[in-house]
Formats: C-alpha cells, structure tokens, sequence
C-alpha cells in the first residue's frame, strides 16, 4: 500500500532555532502533499496545501513566512519551522494524495513530534 | 466556523458490542465523507469512507451512514474489540479539495 514517511519522528530544538521536517512518499508520486498541526485535544488543523513545482497554499492564520513549504519534487515535501518559539510544539503530519489514483484519499505520515525549549 | 462537528470527546464500549460514532456537518457542498483511526504518536489511517451519492458503505466490521437531510453521518463498529480502542477522526472534503476533520472522539474498549 501507499506508504508516507516523515523525518526525524521526533526533534527537540532551542528556541529561536529552525527545523525542517521531511515528507516523502515512498511507493507513489504525489503533486500534492498536505501539512496538519495536531493540537491537544483539538482536531487536525490544515496549515497549507503544498504543490509540487509552485508555492504553497497557506490556511488563514498560518504564518507563510514561519512555516516554509518546499515541494521540489512529487515524491518530497519539507516545512520548515523557523526562528522556533516554545508555542510552535506540536505533533506535526504530513499527507499525500496518489497521483496515479486519484482518489480523495489521503495518505498519512507517522508525524513528527516537535518539542522548542 | 468549525464544518465538520464530532459533539462526543470519547466514547466506553463493552468488548463485543456495538460501538457508534457520530458526526454532524454543516457544509451541504460536502461530497466525500471519511473516517480516520488515530493512535498516540501516529499519523491517522484511513478506515472507510462514503460518498454523498450514497447512504451506506461497509467493510468488514465497519459500516458509515450517511443522513445528507440530517447532515449526519456515523460510524459503526460490530463487535468492538480491544484494538479498536484509538482516536477516531470524521471528516469531509467538496470533490478533491482540502479534508475538513472534526475533533476527534476517543473510544475505549472495555473487556
């Protein structure tokens, strides 16, 4: 089946610092990957839509300029989290949607566990 | 404005009974409805999904109604097991926009 990895599954960072998380798709080209941001508690929030090949489509309040989307190819998308800030700690997952299937289906990444100290 | 509504924050089931999830939406432009199962620490897995074409969709164990009057949908799992015991997430997207979730509601299987 279609697999998602992220990396590193986990990352621990100063403050102030940036991150950059990996998406890719292992066994399916993906045009479009998604970035979600899981709250306590509290749903999936979409925070930008990322296209291969163009800029990233930000959800209202996401700061485009803190949260940079990189889709440079169909099989890898990256978000980097910069100048990091003890708020911005969350579980961070990405999805991608098969090219060849075409199916509203998403396909999930493990997530990646953020932690600004 | 949240769209997609899971009113429940968790839910106990006996093992062996019926456990049912709810979902209420607001958007009538909804088309494909889905339902995702979360663990802690990983990403969401797709269990099922419908779409507003029909009512009713099953697989296996698992079963999602669709009421488009109503703007409700719901999941049912028969028999609940120990393992089913996760997060599990509704939600909706219009044709292959963006995937609308709701909060999420926690089942717990009980032996």
């Amino acid at each position: 089946g279609a697999v998602v990895s992220q990396h590193p599954s986990r990352v621990i960072c100063k403050s102030g610092t940036s991150v950059k998380i990996e998406c890719r798709s292992l066994d399916f080209q993906a045009t479009t990957m998604f970035w979600y941001r899981q709250f306590p508690k509290k749903s999936l929030m979409l925070m930008a839509t990322s296209n291969e090949g163009s800029k990233a489509t930000y959800e209202q309040g996401v700061e485009k300029d803190k949260f940079l989307i990189n889709h440079a190819s169909l099989t890898l998308s990256t978000l980097t989290v910069t100048s990091a800030h003890p708020e911005d700690s969350s579980f961070y997952i990405c999805s991608a949607r098969d090219d060849i299937v075409g199916s509203y289906e998403q396909y999930f990444g493990p997530g990646t566990r953020l932690t600004v100290t | 404005d949240q769209q997609v509504k899971q009113n429940s924050p968790s839910l106990s089931v006996q093992e062996g009974r019926i456990s049912i999830l709810n979902c209420d939406y607001t958007n009538s432009m909804f088309d494909y409805f889905l339902w995702y199962k979360k663990y802690p620490a990983e990403g969401p897995t797709f269990l099922i999904s419908i779409s507003s074409i029909k009512d009713k969709n099953e697989d296996g164990r698992f079963t999602v109604f669709l009421n488009k009057s109503a703007k409700h949908l719901s999941l049912h799992i028969v028999p609940s097991q120990p393992g089913d015991s996760a997060v599990y997430f509704c939600a909706a997207s219009v044709g292959d926009d963006k995937i609308i979730f709701g909060k999420g509601t926690r089942l717990h299987i009980l032996p």
